[in-house]
């Protein structure tokens, strides 16, 4: 099983809301990424969790809070988010960081804020 | 920082072959990697390389030469459904994975 799974496919929230994606892997893997991908650009890393703990952040703004309760979740939080902030936010995990496994991705949600 | 370039566009009739490269300076180098990604969907894996030579699974092959900073992905005997985004992925020293900008394969009857 290669699967990741997310959660919502799609979201429309406006700037005010407070809403949270969710990451989930069964795959016994201990890295979990968050990207952002705009329309026809590629992916754009967010966050890194290694052995569910943060381990890099991409200078991304507070208004993006990632959480890693667990070895199989990943969420991100969203809070006073902006237009530009709609994409399509992918998760993925590998074995670990420094693993020569690939990323496996989820297939994402669709943000839009308006 | 990482410089990942590849062709934006590129198009080929069914059954033929296409060879879509990339070039990359990184700082540092533990693997390259090929996805695919269909429009709306998420990149799907395709080969990974960490020494030079070719890598071949069915009809995509993918080669790369490190002294060179340089890879191709080789598609054969393509089909429509291989109308698709082609990622080129950089791991560098420090283990992230930067991604070129991709290029967008249309395959014609």
């Amino acid at each position: 099983d290669t699967e990741v799974t997310q959660t919502p496919k799609h979201l429309v929230m406006g700037m005010t809301n407070k809403k949270s994606l969710k990451c989930e892997q069964h795959m016994g893997h201990r890295a979990m990424y968050w990207y952002k991908q705009k329309a026809k650009k590629p992916p754009e890393l967010m966050f890194v969790y290694s052995y569910e703990k943060l381990s890099i952040n991409e200078s991304v703004p507070s208004r993006f809070s990632p959480e890693c309760p667990n070895s199989s979740l990943l969420n991100l939080h969203l809070h006073a988010l902006q237009p530009e902030d709609s994409a399509l936010y992918l998760c993925a995990s590998s074995q670990d960081p420094r693993s020569q496994e690939t990323q496996y991705f989820g297939p994402g949600t669709r943000l839009l804020v308006l | 920082g990482q410089n990942i370039d590849q062709p934006t566009e590129m198009t080929a009739t069914e059954g033929a072959i296409v060879q879509i490269n990339c070039t990359y300076q990184t700082s540092g180098f533990n693997g390259l990697f090929w996805y695919q990604q269909h429009a709306g969907e998420a990149p799907t894996f395709l080969s990974y390389n960490v020494l030079d030579g070719l890598e071949e699974k069915g009809r995509f092959s993918s080669f790369l030469s490190r002294s060179k900073g340089y890879s191709y992905l080789l598609l054969k005997e393509l089909q429509m459904k291989d109308s698709a985004s082609y990622l080129c992925a950089v791991r560098a020293n420090d283990y992230k994975l930067s991604f070129g900008a991709g290029t967008t394969v249309t395959v014609r009857a």
